[in-house]
């Protein structure tokens, strides 16, 4: 299985502000995803991140909104930008298609960063 | 498009007792059936996986769900529960290959003595 960290686990930002999220896992893969966790609420996926393109996102969630980079297959960023307190969530990203397939088709997620918005 | 009810937002169990979390899903393509389970403040971790082969799905932790394509459900099992299986329990569909996860909204697993 893959080993996924996110940094930072935790925060709590002003309104306005802008925070970045870093994933980084610990063996090249194929495909990177960052997902929200509402209080008390289940997953909602934000967007595809792609290795050398633009991250493909879910309706609902805009690039001006969360701009997400990934320069290689082991790295992505999400930022939450001009934040409110709606944005208070957890922040999961996950990772599928290891190196040599292992792991096809089974998405391995990271601890989660708790962002809390004032 | 696909989408997944779990039913049950809460079920209490004693200790020892058997459980089962329901989950249903609905899609127009053929399907891959994932459990996750959250254990508090942590992130996911997967449970089982149905991709295909045998309907009887065996997980970690002595879990078990058995996949059933007539009535597109894949209900989650466990014969005798602990105090340390209390956790959020997800149920998630994707399509076949690599694709996005669409995940139930969480039924929560409440342990006691």
């Amino acid at each position: 299985s893959a080993v996924i960290s996110q940094k930072p686990s935790r925060d709590i930002c002003q309104r306005g502000t802008s925070l970045t999220i870093q994933c980084q896992v610990d063996s090249q893969v194929t495909m990177m995803f960052w997902y929200r966790q509402q209080p008390g609420q289940s997953l909602t996926l934000i967007a595809t991140a792609n290795q050398g393109s633009e991250a493909t996102y879910e309706s609902g969630f805009v690039i001006d909104k969360f701009p997400i980079s990934r320069p290689n297959l082991t790295f992505s960023t999400l930022t939450v930008s001009n934040m409110s307190p709606e944005d208070s969530s957890i922040y999961l990203c996950s990772v599928d298609g290891l190196a040599g397939g292992i792991g096809y088709n089974e998405q391995f997620f990271g601890p989660g960063t708790r962002l809390t918005v004032l | 498009a696909q989408s997944v009810t779990q039913l049950d937002s809460q079920v209490p169990v004693f200790e020892e007792a058997p459980v089962e979390l329901r989950c249903n899903y609905s899609s127009s393509v053929s399907v891959y059936l994932f459990w996750y389970v959250q254990y508090p403040n942590q992130g996911l971790q997967l449970l089982l996986k149905y991709l295909s082969g045998s309907t009887l799905v065996k997980g970690i932790n002595g879990f078990e769900a058995e996949f059933n394509k007539s009535q597109t459900s894949f209900h989650l099992r466990k014969p005798s529960v602990h105090i340390s299986d209390t956790a959020e329990y997800f149920c998630a569909v994707s399509g076949t290959g690599y694709s996005t996860l669409t995940f139930g909204k969480g039924t929560m697993l409440l342990v006691s003595p």
